[in-house]
């Protein structure tokens, strides 16, 4: 059975940092491509950024870009946000998400992490 | 960047009733187009994708179709755990885009 499971979430002051991870499971990590999608509240759903299979290639919304860094440990099964200099308007919940093998859509979703970004 | 506009933002429908909520695409996107369910407190489930192609144990009743620039998500007949808010996804270039969603509720 495929899981993701997402942690790292919590209450972080704005211009600090956190790491997001997204622990996958019942599928072979390293053939997927990843992403992160987040949902702000009462808002809808944004696409965060996203990784290769080997993680050389990543993407980003432009306004994450330069602030927030996906990666990827092939051997550990596991996807990461690292979130630095956090803004208000980063409160969220964040989804990780696999990219199908050979089709593209996001085929199975992680239950989501919650950050929340105040003073 | 894509924009991806959804119609109507939010709407209301009888039990049985065929439903059709559309996309519509800035710019031309191919079939890399994806449909969401997302209902509160759950992850988004995917529905449709490349445009037409129904998702791995989405029910027969939901149907995807392609005009031009114009997507649809169809029900045939609405049940009442279909009430949600949809979302469209492009997959054609990045930025990832969503539409801003559809909610459906059951009048």
């Amino acid at each position: 059975e495929v899981q993701l499971v997402e942690s790292g979430g919590g209450l972080v002051q704005p211009g600090r940092s956190l790491k997001l991870s997204c622990a996958a499971s019942g599928f072979t990590f390293s053939n997927y491509g990843m992403a992160w999608v987040c949902q702000a509240p009462t808002k809808g759903l944004e696409w965060v950024a996203s990784i290769s299979t080997g993680g050389g290639n990543t993407y980003y919304r432009d306004s994450v870009k330069g602030r927030f860094t996906i990666s990827r440990d092939n051997a550990k099964n596991t996807l990461y946000l690292q979130m630095d200099s956090l803004r208000s308007e980063d409160t969220a919940t964040y989804y990780c998400a696999r990219l199908n093998l050979g089709a593209d859509y996001f085929d199975y979703w992680g239950q989501g992490v919650m950050v929340t970004v105040s003073s | 960047d894509i924009q991806l506009t959804q119609s109507p933002s939010s709407m209301s429908a009888s039990l049985g009733d065929r439903v059709s909520l559309t996309c519509q695409s800035s710019q031309g996107i191919g079939n890399y187009l994806s449909w969401y369910q997302h209902k509160p407190g759950k992850p988004p489930k995917p529905m449709i994708y490349y445009a037409t192609n129904l998702a791995d144990g989405v029910p027969s009743r939901f149907s995807g179709s392609r005009s031009g620039s114009d997507y649809s998500l169809t029900i045939s007949s609405l049940e009442s755990e279909d009430t949600a808010i949809y979302y469209c996804l492009q997959y054609d270039e990045y930025p990832l885009t969503f539409g801003s969603g559809t909610k459906l509720e059951i009048k």
